[in-house]
């Protein structure tokens, strides 16, 4: 069965560097997303990805975040300048067509900022 | 904009009990609703969804939810728990007239005794 894949599922950095989480979408889905959930607290959305370009993006996804479909697989989201405020499990999900449709999840990136 | 509320963040039953994981949603317009089950270190899997279509939803693993319009609800049941339903259970609105951005809960961790 196709599945959401992201590397790595641990990911350790200090302050102030860049990190890079990846993500494998289904192959045929069109529609792609971000999500996190710091410890103790909601899933939040950060951005959707359709036609690459960003579709919609939450107030949390600021000029320190990025994303980018590099090649025909990968789905990247970048932090330029970390804080220990993005410490959290971040969830890529991707989706056939949007309005209503499922979303597919990846098992999670766990970034920690020291 | 669109919210939703679990009543309980955990929830105890005994084996062969009824599951009841209470959501409440509030939107401005007609949703899409959606249940999502995680299982430890996994990804976020789809339990069921409404898309307007039959009020009550059967998903798998036996569980089903019935959306009220009235009571604005989407109350996920089982008749019966198994050990194996054990898991974080999330309830999530996204809005027919918007993107398909989920917006969640906090999430219910149900515990099932032997």
């Amino acid at each position: 069965e196709p599945e959401v894949t992201q590397t790595p599922s641990h990911q350790v950095t200090q302050m102030g560097q860049e990190v890079i989480l990846r993500c494998v979408p289904i192959s045929n889905h069109l529609y792609f997303y971000w999500y996190r959930q710091i410890l103790g607290q909601k899933v939040e959305f950060l951005v959707s990805f359709y036609n690459n370009e960003i579709s919609e993006k939450s107030e949390i996804f600021d000029d320190q975040f990025s994303v980018e479909r590099p090649d025909g697989s990968n789905f990247t989201l970048k932090i330029r300048s970390t804080k220990l405020e993005d410490s959290a499990m971040y969830f890529c999900a991707s989706s056939t067509r949007d309005r209503g449709d499922e979303q597919f999840f990846g098992p999670g990136t766990r970034l920690t900022v020291l | 904009a669109q919210s939703v509320t679990q009543l309980g963040s955990h929830v105890s039953v005994s084996e062969g009990a009824l599951v009841l994981l209470r959501c409440n949603y509030s939107s401005s317009v007609p949703p899409y609703l959606f249940w999502y089950v995680q299982y430890p270190n996994q990804g976020l899997q789809l339990l069921l969804k409404y898309t307007s279509a039959a009020t009550l939803v059967k998903g798998i693993n036996g569980f089903e939810a019935e959306f009220k319009k009235s009571e604005t609800s989407f109350h996920l049941t089982k008749p019966s728990a198994h050990m194996s339903d054990a898991a974080e259970y999330f309830c999530a609105v996204t809005l027919k007239a918007a993107g398909n951005k989920l917006t969640f809960g906090g999430g219910t961790r149900v515990l099932v005794k032997p």
